[in-house]
């Protein structure tokens, strides 16, 4: 069974500067996908960036980016130019091609403060 | 423009009361998840449908039902609710692309008095 390991239960980042939320996975699966989601206070849990592993370019999307190390199996969420939206708690996913439906396994989160 | 409603918001059920929790999505996806969700924790997936088919997770307490009566609607039934079960359920789509994201609803909050 596949694992996800969210090493950072808070971080916390300036206004305008960058951060780095780290995840790290377990598999003996050659093709997966991977997800960052995130969940607002209150808020639905939304996709923020996916990665497909046959794809060695790192996927970005606006001031999102991922840094995915497929042999490390690491896939780590940088977050440039933070702001106060970006608070929320942030969940890595891996989601299997072989199992049935697909189903996503989560880590644990990590909770993302932004300073003003 | 909301895809997967979950009704209601929040929940308060009295210890054994039978409680249902529903969720609608109008993404047509073949594919429906609930999870519970325990203060700031992972979701853990309890089972999903995959059109008719059910596939329970093997941790899922007996205490725990589902049913899918049409493509748009899934509930959850809990039996006899325990303070132990008191948490977010989150309800969730996806489509059969296996590269497609999970699309969530904004969960119901449960209460167990």
């Amino acid at each position: 069974a596949q694992t996800v390991t969210q090493s950072q239960p808070e971080m916390s980042v300036q206004e305008a500067e960058t951060v780095t939320l780290s995840c790290t996975y377990d598999t003996s699966e050659s093709d997966y996908y991977l997800f960052w989601y995130k969940q607002p206070p209150s808020r639905q849990m939304i996709l923020v960036i996916r990665q497909e592993a046959y794809k060695q370019q790192n996927a970005t999307e606006n001031r999102f980016s991922v840094n995915f190390q497929k042999a490390a199996k690491s896939f780590s969420l940088k977050i440039s130019d933070s702001q106060l939206g970006d608070a929320a708690m942030y969940f890595c996913a891996y989601r299997s091609t072989f199992t049935n439906a697909g189903k996503s396994t989560f880590g644990d989160g990590t909770t993302l403060t932004v300073k003003p | 423009d909301a895809m997967v409603i979950q009704n209601p918001r929040y929940q308060v059920t009295q210890f054994g009361k039978p409680v249902t929790l529903s969720c609608s999505q109008t993404l047509n996806h073949n594919v429906m998840y609930w999870y519970q969700q325990k203060s700031s924790q992972a979701p853990k997936l309890l089972f999903h449908y995959y059109d008719k088919d059910f596939n329970n997770e093997a941790d899922t307490p007996d205490n725990f039902q589902s049913r899918r009566p049409n493509t748009s609607f899934c509930f959850l039934d809990i039996r006899s609710p325990g303070l132990g079960d008191a948490a977010m359920y989150l309800c969730a789509t996806s489509g059969l692309t296996l590269n497609t994201e999970a699309f969530f609803g904004q969960g119901t909050r449960l209460t167990v008095v």
